[in-house]
This record gives C-alpha cells, structure tokens and sequence, in this order.
C-alpha cells in the first residue's frame, strides 16, 4: 500500500446509524487532515492533527467526531447525520502541520445519508 | 479571509492546443500555492506547490506561475491530451490554513 488510503469508498446510512471513515497514510508524515467537499463548494476543511494531537476544529458539528490513534490512522465517527451531510469525505496528510507542506489526499469517501 | 477564485468554472478545447488555467486569491500574505487535479468521482492529486519565494515550478508538460502581489496564479498546460480531462483545483493560504478554489472542469476534445 502507498500513498493515502481511504475505506469505505462508498457509505449510505441513515440518520439514526452510527459509523466510522478510516484513513491510513504510508507516506511517514505526521500531520493528517479531514476534508468535505460538497457539490458546487470548495474544499472545507473539518480537522487537523498533528503528531497525533489535534489542532483545528472548524466548528465541525459534534455529530463528527475525530479520532487519531497514531501518526499514520485517521478516523471519523459519524452519528446522527443529517441528509445534508452527504458529500465526497477526503483524508489528507503532509509531512508537518506547517505553513510551506504539501499535501497528499486519498480516494476519498462518498458518503450519502438518507 | 482569504477568498480563492477560478474562473470560469468549465473549459472545453480541442486537443493539442495550449491552454491557461486561472486562480486569483484576495490575501497576498500566503505561503504557498498548490494545483491539485481531480477526476470525476476521486480524490486530489497533487500537481504543482508553488513556496511564496517562487515564481514558478514545472513538471513535464505543466507549468505553475506564481505573482503574489497581484494575487494570481496560472497552470500552463502544452499540448493537451484527452487524458488531461479533469477538475484542476488551486489552494493556498497561511497560518497553516488552505483555501480551496472550486475548481475549473476542463474538458479536451479527441
């Protein structure tokens, strides 16, 4: 495995479900991010850690909730969605947290809540 | 806040033509510019990252500029393909934050 790695590609649940996005990088960096892109919108970022630690939270409604275990795994534990929730869900990582790194996203994870 | 814009949003152009793709951005204090493609249901590949000390990088038939004090960047893509049909996205920022462009659809014609 290289590079970014998002499963599920593809998730439908419903409001009331509770389920998880997974994120593996392989690229040795220590920061990762957690993106949504809509239709019709720019990218938005939700969430960054780095070294594990979180250090953004763009006023993410608590029904994400973040998890970073390690350096290389990013989760996403969703509940109680809303169908406006539904969207392309992108993990990033880059070497650091820091003004000048380049970022490196995954496949992505579409998600559809009915 | 800085505020990333393309325009316009699609192109379509025959193959082998040479062709500019535009992003503007409000707030000339960034430290970088990046150009990510996008196919139609994927994630973001990065192209091009551009440190503010730069005026341009290159990699095979892309070439990225960079005028922080009008605010602009350019994609130059030489002799498109088919292939080069996607979504080109441009995101800078600075105190560690990106902004995102919503891209420009470019369609290449056989």
């Amino acid at each position: 495995e290289t590079g970014v790695t998002q499963t599920p590609r593809h998730l439908v649940m419903g409001m009331t479900n509770k389920k998880s996005l997974k994120c593996e990088q392989h690229l040795g960096h220590n920061a990762m991010y957690w993106y949504k892109q809509s239709a019709k919108k720019p990218l938005e970022l939700m969430f960054v850690y780095n070294f594990k630690e979180q250090t953004e939270n763009n006023s993410v409604p608590s029904r994400f909730s973040p998890e970073c275990p390690n350096s290389s795994h990013l989760f996403l534990h969703l509940h109680t969605l809303q169908p406006e929730d539904s969207a392309l869900y992108l993990c990033a990582s880059s070497q650091e947290h820091t003004n000048t790194g380049e970022l490196f996203f995954g496949e992505g994870s579409r998600l559809t809540v009915l | 806040k800085q505020e990333v814009t393309q325009i316009p949003a699609a192109l379509s152009v025959p193959e082998g033509e040479n062709l500019v793709l535009n992003c503007s951005f409000t707030d000339s204090a960034i430290y970088n510019l990046q150009w990510f493609r996008q196919d139609p249901g994927k994630g973001l590949t990065s192209l091009l990252l551009i440190q503010s000390s730069q005026r341009e990088q290159t990699s095979g038939r892309l070439n990225a500029s960079l005028d922080k004090s009008s605010g602009r960047s350019t994609l130059y893509i030489a002799a498109s393909q088919p292939g080069d049909s996607a979504t080109y996205l441009c995101a800078t920022g600075a105190n560690s934050k990106l902004t995102f462009g919503k891209g420009i659809t470019l369609s290449v014609r056989p």
